[in-house]
């Protein structure tokens, strides 16, 4: 159970171009997402916190203009990086806490496998 | 603030071996932790996690952590590893006070070798 899909897995395109990344909550409802990045051999950083029916929520530092988040349902949240740059090229990792309620602090996030993006 | 610290970068560790990978948190509040395990171009998988109780926690490959409160810590250990333990892991934590928000370490590189 508790399974996240994240899509694409892998993605090129050219610099100047819009990416959509989808993030699934497969057998669960999740009023909550998050949205993180991975640079090369480091950990995650929080980018924003998706929240279903409502504006994410950004962490300091990152663009909300750039990067778009829209959390339109209960299994569903994307991320699009618009505009695209190479120095947007990184790992893009989904995650989504199983428990409905925004009490339940202690549910572990489900992860998706990650979108591997490269601007040419 | 919260603060996750691993305080090793990488751990080269033959098989069968045991392990030891270091975690210290700094929190005011009650934390929940976790240790995440990633494998290369994957997100990450639950190890095991840290509520409440006991303060021995297990997962079903082998792997333990105790959360030590007086110490601040959540060391993860393995008595004895396999090749296919090889992976990055990631200590994180949350609190009620962080809006579910999972504070990462820097992460530890395990690497098992024959």
């Amino acid at each position: 159970g508790a399974v996240v899909s994240q899509h694409p897995s892998w993605v090129i395109c050219k610099s100047g171009t819009s990416v959509k990344i989808e993030c699934r909550s497969l057998d669960f409802q999740a009023t909550t997402m998050f949205w993180y990045r991975q640079f090369p051999k480091q950990s995650l950083m929080l980018m924003a916190t998706s929240n279903e029916g409502s504006k994410a929520t950004y962490e300091q530092g990152v663009e909300k203009d750039k990067f778009l988040i829209n959390h339109a349902s209960l299994t569903l949240s994307t991320l699009t990086v618009t505009s695209a740059h190479p120095e947007d090229s990184s790992f893009y990792i989904c995650s989504a806490r199983e428990e409905g309620s925004h009490q339940r602090y202690d549910q572990p996030q489900h992860f998706g496998d990650g979108t591997r993006l490269s601007i040419l | 603030a919260q603060s996750v610290t691993q305080l090793d970068s990488q751990v080269p560790v033959f098989e069968e071996a045991p392990v030891e990978l270091r975690c210290n948190y700094s929190s005011s509040v009650s934390v929940y932790l976790f240790w995440y395990v990633q494998y290369p171009n994957q997100g990450l998988q639950l190890l095991l996690k840290y509520l409440s109780g006991s303060t021995l926690v297990e997962s079903i490959n082998g792997f333990e952590a105790e959360f030590n409160k007086s110490q601040t810590s959540f060391h993860l250990r393995k008595p004895s590893v396999h090749i296919s333990d090889t992976a990055e892991y990631f200590c994180a934590v949350t609190s009620s006070g962080g809006y579910n928000k999972l504070i990462f370490g820097a992460g530890t590189r395990l690497a098992v070798h024959p």
